[in-house]
């Protein structure tokens, strides 16, 4: 069955360090991989996403994240956090109808 | 371009009342989606829609969760009767026929007492 893993529930960093949130899927042929991020009381925003093609992949405000297969992952990245960072981080994958199977989200926490 | 569209954006009922939402999708989107969103957790698929066929189903609680996308435009979700683990965020998605990211809308916040 197709899922999604995060492990880190809630991470703490400071202002300007760089990030790294973890995600780790099961799915069994190629997957569109995405992330979305959601700031409190909003609905979700899609800060990129991966279909084929180069592994590293850029989005908005700055992130990036790069697919893994042997390790089934699809990490999340950002070389310096601001404060207006903070948000829940969701990643997803996509079933071949289009349905997303979202991981439990991963809180971050900005520190001044 | 105007984004997806819901109302309203918060409701509060006692339990065994009944609800509905609306969300109105992005022009031209032709699948639509609502997910529920419990607290502390990854929202999760309720229903989709491909015009205004049903395309997955398998985890709307049918004895009390209804949805319809009459004219494959504007779609309502209702709940009857609500129960308190019905209380969630309530999210419709939209995207063309062939993309894999939709568009979110803000999210109804239902509050079941």
């Amino acid at each position: 069955a197709q899922s999604v893993t995060q492990p880190d529930i809630h991470i703490t960093v400071s202002e300007g360090a760089s990030l790294e949130l973890r995600c780790n899927y099961s799915y069994g042929a190629t997957p569109y991989l995405f992330w979305y991020v959601q700031s409190p009381g909003q609905g979700l925003q899609l800060l990129l996403k991966y279909f084929s093609g180069d592994t590293l992949v850029q989005g908005i405000k700055g992130f990036e994240a790069e697919f893994k297969r042997s390790q089934s992952s699809f990490n999340l990245r950002k070389p310096s956090v601001h404060w207006s960072d903070a948000a829940e981080y969701f990643c997803a994958v996509a079933s071949n109808t289009g349905k997303l199977i979202f991981g439990q989200g991963t809180t971050l926490q900005v520190k001044p | 371009e105007a984004g997806v569209a819901q109302s309203p954006r918060y409701k509060i009922i006692e339990k065994r009342q009944s609800v509905a939402f609306w969300c109105n999708p992005i022009s031209g989107h032709a699948t639509l989606y609502w997910y529920q969103q419990i607290l502390g957790q990854g929202p999760k698929l309720l229903i989709q829609f491909q015009n205004n066929g049903v395309v997955d189903d398998s985890q709307l609680p049918k004895d009390r969760f209804s949805a319809e996308r009459l004219k494959g435009v504007d779609s309502t979700l209702k709940i009857q009767p609500a129960k308190l683990e019905d209380s969630a965020v309530y999210l419709c998605a939209s995207s063309t026929r062939t993309a894999y990211s939709p568009y979110f809308g803000p999210g109804t916040r239902l509050l079941v007492l």
